[in-house]
């Protein structure tokens, strides 16, 4: 899978759109783009994917680069309920055997978005 | 709710001891996958069963085991513990078509003592 890189940390006003940015420079044509989140120490939580279209769902709009090395993950309307920390994982969206299956989760964004 | 259920919430046992986690996939999901997350690791990837069979392993250690049976419940059988298996203990499961989204239960919180 390939390698995702994302700031460590971010702020976000209420109310405010939240963009969350992540680079995969080393994307393979069949890896999709995913983002999770978890909320303190929840059970992480799927918010959206994409393979080369954006992609919009009640939850958040995905902005995925036309050479597709980087994304934007967009909360349009920021809550306090929303602060959590924000995986963006690369992975073969197929159905394989083997470790492919896997999520390999970095360390993440972790949003704060405040009053 | 994403559909997915763990039990226990909690548990809190002596090194040594052994236990067992449950985890009840959402209807219709054949695959079953076991993650870890401990605060100096982050979340990892220990093992994933489809249908009944083991299909991937992570960074499983061999203490730990996990079989999903025929209703598609699986359970994770961790024994010999040591300090270092506190952690939190997630399940996903996920349906077997592209993309193969996964979905996590709330996990299960072990502490060894």
């Amino acid at each position: 899978d390939a390698k995702t890189t994302q700031p460590p940390s971010m702020d976000c006003a209420e109310g405010r759109a939240a963009n969350l940015p992540c680079n995969h420079s080393t994307i393979s044509g069949n890896e999709y783009v995913y983002w999770y989140r978890q909320i303190h120490s929840q059970g992480p939580q799927y918010i959206i994917h994409g393979l080369k279209n954006n992609e919009t769902n009640e939850m958040a709009s995905l902005i995925i680069t036309e050479d597709r090395k980087s994304s934007t993950l967009i909360l349009p309307h920021a809550t306090l309920r929303d602060t959590a920390v924000y995986y963006c994982i690369v992975r073969v969206g197929l159905f394989n055997t083997g470790t492919a299956s896997k999520l390999t989760f970095g360390t993440g964004t972790r949003l704060q978005v405040t009053l | 709710d994403s559909g997915v259920t763990q039990t226990p919430k909690h548990l809190i046992t002596a090194t040594g001891q052994r236990v067992t986690l449950r985890c009840s996939p959402r209807s219709g999901d054949l695959s079953v996958y076991w993650y870890q997350q401990s605060l100096d690791q982050g979340l990892q990837f220990l093992i994933q069963y489809y249908n009944g069979e083991e299909r991937a392993k992570g960074n499983i250690l061999e203490r730990f085991s996990a079989q999903q049976f025929p209703d598609l419940h699986s359970e994770l059988n961790l024994s010999s513990l040591e300090l270092g298996d506190s952690a939190l203990y997630f399940c996903a499961s996920s349906v077997r078509s592209p993309p193969d989204t996964q979905y996590f239960g709330p996990g299960t919180r072990l502490t060894v003592l």
